[in-house]
């Protein structure tokens, strides 16, 4: 079946330090990527996505590329700040009449 | 404009007990969804509906029961609460298709059964 795999967290890096979570994705045919955060005490929210293969993500500074060879979808940030400070989830949808599977979350803390 | 809210926040059960979660979009959205979130796992969708009237079954279904009477409306309902759904539960909500339209997410609502 279709399922999301993450790297474990916790992650803890110091301020304007590289970011990479990686997510890997088993699944058949093309499905559309997702990145959501989830900051303290809110709900989720879309980050960035993806929808086909070699397509690259992006806002806020994070960027991800959508790799059909690898099944990836690494997260990726140059500089992270304090406020970068969230869970972040990755997921997956086949098709437009598909429900999001998520992966399990890696909590990131970012240290001044 | 506040989105999706969600309440109440927190709650504590005991078993056998029965509340509704309530969720409410004031966004115009056709789609809502209920998610659960246990520890160290990702979201898995509880039920979802497409429309006023229309509910139908998602991944992990049994314990729980929805209804959709109105476009801004999706309670979920446990009837006989048991550990096992000891969570933490987010209500969304979208324009279109998932696949096709940005989900919003409610801040959750964090149950435990004892």
């Amino acid at each position: 079946g279709n399922s999301v795999t993450q790297m474990e967290g916790p992650v803890t890096l110091s301020e304007e330090a590289f970011l990479t979570i990686n997510c890997t994705y088993t699944a058949t045919g093309y499905p559309s990527l997702f990145w959501y955060v989830q900051y303290p005490g809110e709900g989720l929210q879309l980050l960035l996505k993806a929808t086909k293969a070699d397509d690259k993500g992006s806002n806020k500074g994070f960027e991800a590329t959508y790799r059909k060879e690898t099944t990836s979808f690494h997260l990726e940030k140059g500089s992270v700040q304090v406020s970068d400070s969230a869970v972040y989830f990755c997921a997956l949808i086949r098709g437009s009449q598909g429900n999001l599977i998520f992966g399990k979350g890696t909590k990131l803390s970012v240290k001044p | 404009n506040a989105g999706v809210t969600q309440t109440p926040k927190f709650r504590i059960l005991k078993i056998g007990q029965s509340m509704t979660l309530q969720c409410t979009q004031d966004m115009n959205h056709n789609y809502m969804y209920w998610y659960r979130q246990d520890p160290g796992m990702g979201l898995k969708l509880i039920y979802y509906s497409v429309g006023a009237g229309i509910t139908d079954k998602g991944e992990v279904p049994n314990g729980y029961n929805v209804s959709r009477s109105t476009t801004e409306d999706f309670p979920l309902r446990l009837e006989l609460a048991a550990p096992s759904q000891t969570s933490v539960y987010f209500c969304a909500s979208s324009s279109g298709l998932a696949g096709l339209s940005e989900q919003f997410f409610g801040p959750g609502t964090r149950l435990t059964v004892l």
